[in-house]
């Protein structure tokens, strides 16, 4: 089974700065990678995915990702964080369940929570 | 486009009590689940199905059953509630499980607590 890592349950930025919410996985074959964002009290919205067109993948709201092989990453960044960008962010890999079929599953990580301070 | 709807929003049930979450779904998407978000432990799949009939288990199916009559809704049910299974559930659909690259499109959530 694949596994999400997640560094930092907990990151907090100025508005402004960079913001960098920092994903590793496990995989050993080139992996379908997702960054979801989760607003309070909301469900879960795609920011951007990686399905090996292109190493580095544009997301809405100014976010964009790096799939880096070498590292087995795929972290998210932000030039300038905003106040509304305060939220959960989780990565999630995709993988085959039930072998044998062709069914796949999200495995997510255990979520970053991005505090945004003025 | 409605999207993916759920109800109810909150729920508190006592031990032992049952009830059916419900999901639906308006986008025709052939691919429905269940998750749970418990903190700290991002989100587990439950069940999941892949058409109407047809329905598996996830990671944590234990305790909960469910059904896919129609494409468009997904019920989870609740047998005999634990205060273990207090959490919030997410039911997430997409066009087709079978490509791995699907974008999952998820319900707004049902949060519940079991006393």
């Amino acid at each position: 089974a694949q596994s999400v890592t997640q560094l930092g349950s907990h990151v907090s930025v100025s508005e402004g700065a960079l913001v960098l919410l920092r994903c590793n996985y496990s995989s050993s074959v080139p992996p379908y990678l997702f960054w979801y964002v989760q607003y309070p009290n909301q469900g879960l919205q795609l920011l951007l995915k990686y399905t090996s067109a292109a190493t580095l993948v544009k997301g809405i709201n100014g976010f964009e990702a790096e799939f880096k092989k070498s590292e087995t990453s795929f972290h998210l960044t932000k030039p300038s964080a905003h106040m509304s960008d305060a939220a959960e962010y989780f990565c999630a890999v995709s993988e085959e369940w039930n072998s044998g079929g062709s069914n796949y599953k999200l495995t997510f990580g255990k979520g970053t929570l991005l505090t945004v301070n003025p | 486009n409605a999207g993916v709807t759920q109800t109810p929003k909150f729920q508190v049930l006592k031990t032992g009590q049952s009830m059916t979450l419900q999901c639906a779904q308006d986008m025709n998407h052939e691919y429905m689940s269940w998750y749970r978000q418990d903190p700290g432990m991002g989100l587990r799949l439950i069940h999941y199905s892949v058409g109407a009939g047809i329905t598996d288990q996830g990671e944590v199916p234990n305790g909960y059953n469910v059904s896919r009559s129609t494409t468009e809704d997904f019920p989870l049910r609740l047998l005999s509630a634990a205060p273990s299974q207090t959490s919030v559930y997410f039911c997430a659909s997409s066009y087709g499980s079978d490509s791995g690259s699907s974008e999952q499109f998820f319900g707004p959530g049902t949060r519940l607590t079991v006393l």
